[in-house]
Parts: C-alpha cells; sequence; structure tokens
C-alpha cells in the first residue's frame, strides 16, 4: 500500500491493556496528523506534528501520548482507555504545516476499547 | 480558532438529480477551502479545492464556489450517481501556520436510485 499506512487496522483492547497505533507515509511529507472520527464528533484533531516537532495538542486526555521519532512515522501510544475512547482513530499527513494544501488519510485503526 | 457549520446534516436526492452543500466559516483569514469525500468503510480523500482568489472551480460533475465576503464555500454534485453516496467534510484553512485544523460537522448524502 503506498500513500499512507496505519496499523493495525483493528484493535480491540481492555482498560488497562497498553498498545500503539502505527502510521508511516511515504510521500516525502513534513506534517502529520492524528484524528479521531466517532459518531458524536466526526472528525476531531488530536495532535499535530511538523517537522517532527508537536505543534498542536488539542486538550487531549494524558492516556494519549503521541511519538514522532521522524517525518515518516507517527505513533500513538495508548493506556488505560475508556469505553468512550472507541473510535476510528486516522492518520494524516501533509506537505507541511502552514502550507495550505491536500491532508492525505490513512485507511484508519479501528478501536474498541471493553 | 475557525468555526466551521456544513448545511444540511443529511441530504438525500434522487439519481440524476443536483445536490449542494455549504460550507459557513469564521475567520476571515481562511484562503484554502477544500472538500473531502469519505465513503462507507473507507478514508477521507480530497475531492476538489479552491484557493481565495478564485470564486468558482469545476471539475467535470462537482464544483466549488466561494463567497468570501460573505464566508462561506459550497460544494456542487451534478447528474448525481449512487458512487455519489458518502459524507462530504469541509476544511476552510488559512496559511499562516498557527490556525487550527477544524474539519466541518459533515454531510451524510444519500443518492436514491
Amino acid at each position: 500500500e503506498t500513500g499512507v499506512t496505519q496499523t493495525p487496522r483493528h484493535l480491540v483492547m481492555g482498560m488497562t491493556n497498553k498498545k500503539s497505533l502505527k502510521c508511516e507515509q511515504h510521500l516525502g511529507h513534513n506534517a502529520m496528523y492524528w484524528y479521531k472520527q466517532s459518531a458524536k464528533k466526526p472528525l476531531e484533531l488530536m495532535f499535530v506534528y511538523n517537522f517532527k516537532e508537536q505543534t498542536e495538542n488539542n486538550s487531549v486526555p494524558s492516556r494519549f501520548s503521541p511519538e514522532c521519532p521522524n517525518s515518516s512515522h507517527l505513533f500513538l501510544h495508548l493506556h488505560t482507555l475508556q469505553p468512550e475512547d472507541s473510535a476510528l482513530y486516522l492518520c494524516a499527513s501533509s506537505q507541511e504545516k502552514g502550507v495550505v494544501g491536500e491532508q492525505f488519510f490513512g485507511p484508519g485503526t479501528r478501536l474498541t476499547v471493553l | 480558532g475557525e468555526n466551521v457549520e456544513q448545511h444540511p446534516s443529511t441530504l438525500s436526492v434522487q439519481e440524476g438529480d443536483s445536490a449542494v452543500i455549504k460550507c459557513t466559516y469564521s475567520d476571515s483569514a481562511s484562503n484554502y477551502f477544500p472538500w473531502y469525500k469519505q465513503e462507507l468503510g473507507k478514508r477521507p480523500q480530497l475531492i476538489i479545492d479552491i484557493r481565495s482568489n478564485v470564486g468558482e472551480k469545476k471539475d467535470q460533475r462537482i464544483a466549488v464556489t466561494l463567497n468570501k465576503t460573505a464566508k462561506h464555500f459550497s460544494l456542487h454534485i451534478t447528474e448525481t450517481q449512487p458512487e455519489d453516496s458518502a459524507v462530504y467534510f469541509c476544511a476552510p484553512l488559512g496559511n499562516f501556520g498557527n490556525e487550527k485544523l477544524t474539519f466541518g460537522t459533515g454531510t451524510r448524502l444519500t443518492i436514491i436510485p
């Protein structure tokens, strides 16, 4: 798969588990994003990284911890989640934050918290 | 931050008819106006965008019109087909690097065969 890839595609976890979501982009972009998509709030921006530096954290609870080791990879570490965190988590990339243009989305990870 | 509203939230049209979805925004500095389409179970994908120096852009059956004075832009789909059924999102954006990225709440379009 080219463009933006995400693994795993589906994840079921208990509230005490620790898991990580992975995103990789093959587009040479410098900005990467995590979004949460649920029925209540369709596309909710969580974190933004620009040239590996976090530039935005939209009041996301600390049980979500992002990591961006380089411009091509983005992780979302999960621990002690709540059932209301069940949602589709989408990763996206763009050329650079501050340079307007298309965002390219990954296929998402469907997360279920039991 | 940007306040973005989409109307309507749901829209059903007969196949072959036209559909129009409107996006209003609050930040007058916005200068990039994209529309994304998300089919069921798939990722959002850009279908058309317009920049603030242009009032209208067309690509086959889809078009986007921009009214910067009134701070709204609209997606127009003509001769609708079943494959147009999806959720559509707008995401107006400025070019200053410190604005909040905000997507509209989405419009679920259903094409009735």
